[in-house]
């Protein structure tokens, strides 16, 4: 069966500096992974995706993750955050024939000035 | 071209009482999935709808809860007999078909609160 961990529950950090938001993933088979992002009394945005092809993945508001086969990896990494990116992220894989998806608990991230 | 629509955003229900979510996909979109996300948890799949068809519902509890997708009008979840357990944010998510690389877009959610 597959699963996702999201090790770290709460991500507090300053404007400006660099974040990595982790997230591990359990599959036996073809992977397809996703990164969420909820505001809050909002629902799920897609922040960014890995299907196939460049393991490495960007959003358009500079958020980045690297698909890592060999350490079952997906994690989200920001250079230099805003007080704006302030959210909840959960990281998903796709599970089953019919592609409902599977998340993880998700991360809180809180972005201080 | 307007996203997913859930309706009410939030309702208030006494133990015992039903609960009825409604979900409108987007325009095109046949293809429904619901997900309860539970108080510091991450959202859990419940059911897959397409059009008049349960395609999964393996992540539905037993009893009490129910889904349907008309031909017509949107889908709903039913919650018969609630109880405290059952207050979370309900989500539903549509895409235009089956498979993994169909995005699948999110609605704003339905928080529901049993008294």
């Amino acid at each position: 069966a597959q699963s996702v961990t999201q090790l770290d529950s709460q991500v507090p950090v300053f404007e400006e500096a660099p974040v990595e938001l982790r997230c591990n993933y359990s599959s036996s088979v073809s992977v397809y992974l996703f990164w969420y992002v909820q505001y809050p009394n909002q629902g799920l945005q897609l922040l960014l995706k890995y299907l196939s092809g460049s393991t490495l993945v960007e959003s358009i508001n500079g958020f980045e993750a690297e698909f890592n086969k060999s350490q079952t990896s997906f994690h989200l990494r920001k250079p230099s955050v805003h007080i704006s990116d302030t959210a909840e992220y959960f990281c998903a894989v796709r599970g089953g024939s019919q592609g409902n998806l599977i998340f993880g608990k998700g991360t809180k991230l809180s972005v201080k000035p | 071209n307007a996203g997913v629509m859930q309706n009410p955003r939030h309702l208030v229900r006494r133990r015992g009482q039903e609960a009825r979510l409604r979900c409108s996909p987007m325009k095109g979109h046949s293809h429904v999935y619901w997900y309860r996300q539970l108080p510091e948890e991450g959202l859990k799949f419940m059911v897959y709808l397409q059009k008049e068809n349960i395609i999964d519902e393996s992540g539905m509890p037993k009893e009490r809860f129910s889904a349907e997708f008309p031909k017509e009008g949107p889908s709903i979840l039913r919650i018969q007999q609630v109880v405290r357990g059952d207050s979370a944010a309900y989500f539903c998510a549509s895409s235009v078909a089956e498979g993994n690389s169909y995005e699948q877009y999110f609605g704003p959610g339905t928080r529901l609160t049993v008294t």
